[in-house]
């Protein structure tokens, strides 16, 4: 119930199209997905984050789109460019005590071609 | 723009002694998590903290692991008697609320040998 399933593990786009990662959970409790972007030898950095309240949200080039029903969120980026080749993490939250604990899915490393 | 500062970058330590992993939150934050991935596996979450004391803990956070905040900038990871497979990268985040995103640093790889 805790889980994350995350799809692709890797992902080759060609600069200008469009990269999707896709996402599906197990707890009906999560309220809130992050999806993080982390290059080499760097932390993961929050791009952009949907509650279940909303099916899609988008900033700049990046659009989640969330499906509650059938518990799925999937990170669209358009015109994909060589700069967003990363590893791309979605997550779940859920209360934790008083604080939120996130529970990761596995990653999908993106490799944009110029 | 703040960030959250962990130190050592890299950590190289012999199995059985104790290590400690060291972070510097964002200032006006008032809850921290330490996270870990063993390479190749996905982001589990160990700890959160809050008002000095520890909020919620994995299966994974068992005796040999403790978190302290020593002073107001500080939070610390340490593992008493450390084992082979506690060699992961560890994440330090925080957040100025609870309902508010978690900013994480660039970790520390942590290697026992």
């Amino acid at each position: 119930q805790q889980q994350v399933k995350q799809s692709p593990q890797s992902l080759i786009v060609q600069k200008g199209g469009i990269s999707i990662i896709n996402c599906a959970y197990e707890n009906t409790a999560f309220d809130y997905f992050p999806w993080y972007q982390q290059f080499p030898g760097k932390g993961p950095a929050l791009l952009i984050a949907i509650r279940p309240d909303v099916s899609e949200k988008k900033e700049g080039r990046f659009t989640i789109s969330f499906n509650k029903s059938a518990k799925q969120f999937s990170l669209h980026i358009m015109d994909s460019q060589p700069g967003d080749s990363a590893t791309y993490f979605c997550a779940a939250s859920g209360w934790a005590g008083n604080n939120r604990k996130l529970i990761w899915g596995l990653g999908t490393s993106l490799a944009v071609n110029p | 723009e703040p960030e959250v500062t962990q130190t050592p970058s890299h950590q190289v330590t012999q199995m059985g002694q104790e290590v400690i992993l060291r972070c510097v939150p964002i200032s006006n934050h008032l809850y921290f998590y330490w996270y870990r991935q063993i390479l190749g596996q996905k982001v589990e979450f160990l700890v959160s903290f809050y008002n000095n004391e520890i909020s919620e803990k994995s299966e994974i956070f068992d005796d040999q692991f403790s978190v302290e905040r020593p002073d107001g900038s500080n939070f610390t990871l340490k593992i008493r008697s450390t084992k082979l497979e506690d060699s992961a990268m560890y994440f330090c985040a925080s957040s100025e609320y609870r309902d508010q995103p978690q900013h994480f640093g660039d970790g520390t790889r942590l290697s026992i040998l």
